[in-house]
């Protein structure tokens, strides 16, 4: 079955870097999209970057442009989100999100997330 | 950017009574429209796709209308599972935007 496992969240602090990474199972990875999504009580669900499935195409939600960088690693089956110079306001919970079908960009399959918490 | 409003934030039933949630968009997104369902502590799921289609198990008394700028997810008859917060969410352009989503809660 598909398995999204997230991991590398923590606590930091503003203006620093934290790297999250999306172990992948259960399905052929290299042949969807994929997804990170953030979830904060406040905000609710807050869409962030797609990567194609050959890493060609990829977008980001304006907020975090500049500032974070997704990439995958096919061989890995693994997704990753570089995270910089963050902010109070990118404090969430991060989850992995798998495209349902090609080019239809909505998301079946979702990790449990890791927390990123950004403080002083 | 496509911007979805979800009003209002909170409604409240009674199991067995049937909901409608609303969905408005900032300009047409033809019918690229998707609902989820998120719990505490979960994943969100993927209900609606397209505007009117159920998800692979999704039951049946969830069902999506609408298309252009309006949008409605029904629950037929409200069972204790499906209180939740519920999201909506366009496909139409980059960026992919979720609407603020609105908490069913119990009556």
């Amino acid at each position: 079955q598909v398995q999204l496992v997230e991991s590398g969240g923590g606590v930091v602090q503003p203006g620093r870097s934290l790297r999250l990474s999306c172990a992948a199972s259960g399905f052929t990875f290299n042949s969807y999209s994929m997804n990170w999504v953030r979830h904060t009580p406040d905000k609710g669900l807050e869409w962030v970057a797609v990567i194609s499935s050959d890493a060609k195409t990829i977008y980001y939600t304006d907020s975090v442009k500049g500032r974070f960088t997704i990439s995958r690693d096919n061989s890995k089956n693994t997704l990753f989100l570089q995270m910089n110079r963050l902010t109070a306001e990118d404090t969430a919970l991060y989850y992995c999100a798998k495209e349902w079908k090609l080019h239809y960009w909505y998301f079946d399959f979702w990790g449990r997330g890791t927390l990123v918490t950004v403080s002083s | 950017e496509v911007v979805l409003t979800q009003s209002p934030a909170t409604l409240s039933f009674s199991p067995g009574e049937r909901a409608t949630l609303s969905c408005r968009a900032s300009q047409s997104i033809s019918n690229y429209l998707a609902w989820y369902q998120h719990k505490p502590g979960q994943a969100p799921r993927l209900l609606i796709y397209d505007a009117s289609n159920r998800a692979t198990g999704v039951p049946a008394r969830f069902s999506g209308s609408g298309s252009g700028t309006d949008f409605t997810l029904t629950i037929s008859s409200l069972e204790p599972e499906d209180f939740a917060v519920y999201y909506c969410q366009h496909r139409n352009s980059w960026p992919l935007t979720f609407g603020g989503g609105t908490k069913v809660e119990i009556k």
